[in-house]
């Protein structure tokens, strides 16, 4: 497509309800990137994707948090339980290649209450 | 690892006077350096970047930055801000292919409040 589309916009969870979060990359884009970012801070990086490998995980902030993109393509962001610290905006990215600019999605707003 | 480090969280200035939003990054090897603008309810946008080359790089809308390595800075100027510039800004920096991390990282962001 024209850009990164993000799904849903907005989502409200019960805390320990279970979230999955939809990014749809630049079609031939091989580099796929989450963001978390919280309100007033900056992007803190999540997990990266090259095709359908996830090469870094680093930044997942617990087992809960995982991360998919089988086909190299469409990639899935699943929060398992939810709790309150996991309110943020989650940012979608894609690129060309690595180190390369990114195209950001426009996000999804989770609430956890 | 590579850091980056935006000065000012808020940067309030009149509409038509000249604006500077600082940016000073660390790393051990080369960079990539990068202005991504956001505006309210939406994702980034890249507004500039340096790659190689000329260490001036200007966008379409009038902004420019300079990459200083002795300094280890990448300032985003412009000369006469207007409403519509209004929005959070964020420094990124990535180290060059073969270097090391290519995921960047950003800055906190600043905030560029327009006044009319």
């Amino acid at each position: 497509g024209a850009g990164v589309s993000q799904s849903p916009r907005y989502k409200v969870a019960k805390r320990g309800q279970d979230v999955a979060l939809r990014c749809d990359p630049i079609s031939g884009h091989v580099s796929l990137f989450w963001y978390q970012q919280a309100l007033g801070q900056g992007p803190e990086f999540l997990t990266y994707f090259q095709n359908e490998a996830q090469l870094d995980k680093s930044g997942l902030p617990s087992d809960r948090f995982f991360a998919e993109r089988p086909e190299g393509s469409v990639s899935t962001l699943k929060i398992q339980r939810t709790q309150q610290e996991d309110s943020a905006v989650y940012l979608c990215a894609s690129s060309l290649s690595a180190g390369g600019q990114h195209t950001f999605g426009s996000g999804t707003r989770l609430t956890v209450v | 690892a590579q850091s980056v480090t935006q000065l000012d969280s808020q940067v309030p200035v009149f509409e038509e006077a000249p604006v500077e939003l600082r940016c000073n990054y660390s790393s051990s090897v080369s960079v990539y350096l990068f202005w991504y603008v956001q505006y309210p309810n939406q994702g980034l946008q890249l507004l500039l970047k340096y790659l190689s080359g000329s260490t001036l790089v200007e966008s379409i809308n009038g902004f420019e930055a300079e990459f200083n390595k002795s300094q280890t800075s990448f300032h985003l100027r412009k000369p006469s801000v207007h409403i519509s510039d209004t929005a959070e800004y964020f420094c990124a920096v990535s180290e060059a292919p073969g270097g090391g991390s290519y995921i960047p990282t950003f800055g906190r962001g600043t905030s560029l409040i327009v006044h009319p």
